[in-house]
């Protein structure tokens, strides 16, 4: 089946840098690849849609300048939190959709703590 | 707008029992598609079971079934012969153009 690559599983960065995440879809092309954000037992916040070749969509209310999103190949998607601080700390997932299916195949997350 | 509810935070069910998580959902669409996710402790979102709307039979995938009542707008995943390893929140989900739409999850433990 589809499988999606989250990397890293977990990174701890300092107020100010930033981190960049990865999200490859291994057996799939991947036109599309959406990016959510989940607070501990809460449900998935859709953040954005990764577009190959073009810019991301944003949901309302988040930074564009702050989540920067590169869908650069039909493989390959990245976030990066730019001026990372405290209250970006979160769960990050992203996820992608093989066209031969309606399904969608869920990357392993990234747990980002800001100090 | 759609939306998807999920009314129940937190369930309990016994090993090997038989439990039922609710799901409605909003749409003014004809075809669309329904999911049911896990996520255990990992993390890792799990596909359970997926439902067309334009199949009147209901999903099932080996323990798992749902309970699709169209013009009720109704989604519910039956869980049959519980097992520890169900112990997961599992969200509810509609599929809204290219984009899935969540509901806030449910957290089902299971009893030994």
């Amino acid at each position: 089946g589809a499988v999606v690559s989250q990397h890293p599983s977990w990174v701890i960065c300092k107020s100010g840098t930033s981190v960049k995440i990865e999200c490859r879809s291994l057996d799939f092309q991947a036109t599309t690849m959406f990016w959510y954000r989940q607070f501990p037992k809460q449900s998935l916040m859709l953040m954005a849609t990764s577009n190959e070749g073009s810019k991301a969509t944003y949901e309302q209310g988040v930074e564009k300048d702050k989540f920067l999103i590169n869908h650069a190949s039909l493989t390959l998607s990245t976030l990066t939190v730019t001026s990372a601080h405290p209250e970006d700390s979160s769960f990050y997932i992203c996820s992608a959709r093989d066209r031969r299916g309606p399904s969608y195949t869920f990357g392993s997350g990234t747990r980002l703590t800001v100090v | 707008a759609q939306t998807v509810t999920q009314s129940q935070p937190e369930m309990s069910v016994q090993e090997a029992e038989t439990v039922t998580l609710s799901c409605t959902y909003d749409t003014s669409e004809s075809d669309y598609y329904l999911f049911w996710y896990k996520q255990p402790p990992s993390r890792q979102m799990i596909l359970v079971i997926r439902q067309e709307a334009y199949k009147q039979q209901n999903a099932t995938e080996n323990r798992f079934s749902v309970n699709f009542q169209k013009a009720a707008k109704s989604f519910s995943l039956k869980i049959s012969d519980s097992q520890l390893g169900d112990a997961a929140m599992y969200f509810c989900a509609y599929r809204r153009g290219n984009k899935l739409v969540f509901g806030a999850g449910t957290i089902l433990r299971v009893k030994s």
